[in-house]
């Protein structure tokens, strides 16, 4: 069964610190992964690519298909980091997977 | 560049009532999406449409219809509120395939009472 699991709802960091969200998944092919951002009460914004292999407000993701994970990173949080993020998945058909998002909370 | 918007953006019903949530987009997308946003629960797929004239049930489908009425826009119908279906509603769209994922609008907030 295809699955993106985010093992943690909420991940409190100081800023200045260095953030990694995790993100795990289960698919039987070659995925193509994404992070998703959401702000407090905006729409959902694509974060990141994983076939893009690029590096966007600091974050960046590796595909580490051995361990079937796709963890974000930044080495220093920012206080506007603050926000939900949501790993997510491509189907074969075309739809997709989102995990249940984790919560990151950006500590002064 | 308006991308994918919704009307309306908050909407309070009482149970029982009814009511159609838009969605329409500019992209020249061929894939729209509808889905529900609840606290620890991610984002769930209600319904969505490959293409025009297309459209199929997603993970949670009951109490909703879906209408897509041209290329550009889709509708969410609630025939019978429930409060189980107070919730965030987003609509997105895509091209086939999303090589660059979906993209979303703005979301409906929506309470059942």
């Amino acid at each position: 069964a295809q699955r993106v699991t985010q093992p943690e709802k909420l991940l409190s960091v100081f800023k200045g610190a260095p953030v990694e969200l995790k993100c795990n998944y289960s698919y039987s092919g070659s995925p193509e992964l994404f992070w998703y951002v959401q702000y407090s009460r905006q729409r959902l914004q694509l974060l990141l690519r994983h076939i893009s292999r690029e590096s966007i407000k600091g974050f960046t993701a590796d595909l580490n298909k051995g361990e079937t994970s796709f963890h974000l990173k930044k080495p220093f949080a920012q206080e506007e980091d603050s926000a939900m993020y949501y790993c997510a998945l491509i189907r074969w058909d075309d739809k997709i997977i989102f995990g249940k998002g984790t919560r990151l909370h950006i500590l002064p | 560049n308006a991308g994918v918007t919704q009307t309306p953006k908050f909407q309070v019903l009482k149970t029982g009532q009814s009511m159609t949530l838009q969605c329409a987009q500019d992209m020249n997308h061929n894939s729209m999406y509808w889905y529900r946003q609840d606290p620890g629960m991610g984002l769930r797929l209600i319904y969505y449409s490959a293409s025009e004239g297309t459209t199929d049930k997603g993970e949670v489908p009951n109490g909703y219809n879906v209408s897509r009425l041209n290329k550009r826009e889709f509708s969410l119908r609630l025939e019978s509120a429930a409060p189980s279906q107070t919730s965030v509603y987003f609509c997105a769209s895509s091209p086939r395939p999303p090589s660059y994922g979906y993209t979303f609008g703005s979301g409906t907030r929506l309470t059942v009472v």
